[in-house]
């Protein structure tokens, strides 16, 4: 079945440092979202990419979806403490679904 | 607009007992899903329902079951809990190919 997978697992920075987390997908997409889990919270939708090499920015954050529409990535610029949570990237399977990754977790220290 | 609400939020099981989760969106979207997260893993989807009356098994669906006789709410059944079934449990509902809306999440833990 489509596997979608996310690297790192686990990244710590110190705030003001830049972050990137990639995420690849066994299958093409015809979209891919993200999202953000806080600790202790639910995840909470950030963006959806549509097009192949698709860039979109929202404030810091900036979305890259391949060319191939199989991988996609989020760079933080200046991490923050309010950056700090889990980052979900998922694409539709063949039904009404969503595959998620595994997440990657960032923590900072100010 | 309270979103999609769950309840209970808390809960503590002893093995085999049952137990329902309750799911209530008030967005009159047509798809809902039942995830669970535990750590490492992601959110592994046990069940979903695409409307009113259907319902279908997802990755994770051996233990559990799922009713969606009303479209705002998506009910999640433990029949007979196992400590394997601890978990934070998260619904979801979407309208067409948009973003997913989570409820809070209600965390399970099974003795």
């Amino acid at each position: 079945g489509q596997q979608v997978m996310q690297i790192p697992q686990y990244q710590h920075v110190q705030e003001g440092e830049d972050f990137t987390t990639y995420c690849n997908s066994s299958t093409t997409l015809s979209n891919i979202q993200w999202y953000k889990q806080r600790p202790g919270g639910h995840p909470v939708f950030l963006i959806q990419l549509v097009k192949s090499g698709e860039v979109k920015k929202q404030k810091r954050l900036t979305f890259q979806f391949g060319e191939a529409k199989k991988n996609s990535s989020l760079h933080i610029t200046a991490t923050q403490t309010t950056d700090v949570g889990t980052y979900f990237c998922a694409g539709p399977d063949y039904g009404q679904n969503f595959v998620f990754g595994p997440g990657t977790r960032l923590s900072a220290l100010p | 607009n309270a979103g999609v609400t769950q309840t209970p939020k808390f809960r503590v099981l002893k093995t085999g007992q049952s137990m329902t989760l309750l799911c209530a969106q008030d967005m009159n979207h047509e798809y809902m899903y039942w995830y669970r997260q535990d750590p490492g893993m992601g959110l592994r989807l046990i069940h979903y329902s695409v409307g009113e009356g259907t319902t279908a098994k997802g990755e994770v669906p051996d233990g559990y079951n799922v009713s969606r006789l009303k479209k705002q709410n998506f009910l999640l059944g433990l029949e007979s809990a196992a400590p394997s079934q601890t978990s934070v449990y998260f619904c979801a509902s979407r309208v067409g190919s948009g973003e997913l809306f989570f409820g809070e999440g209600s965390r399970l833990t099974v003795l």
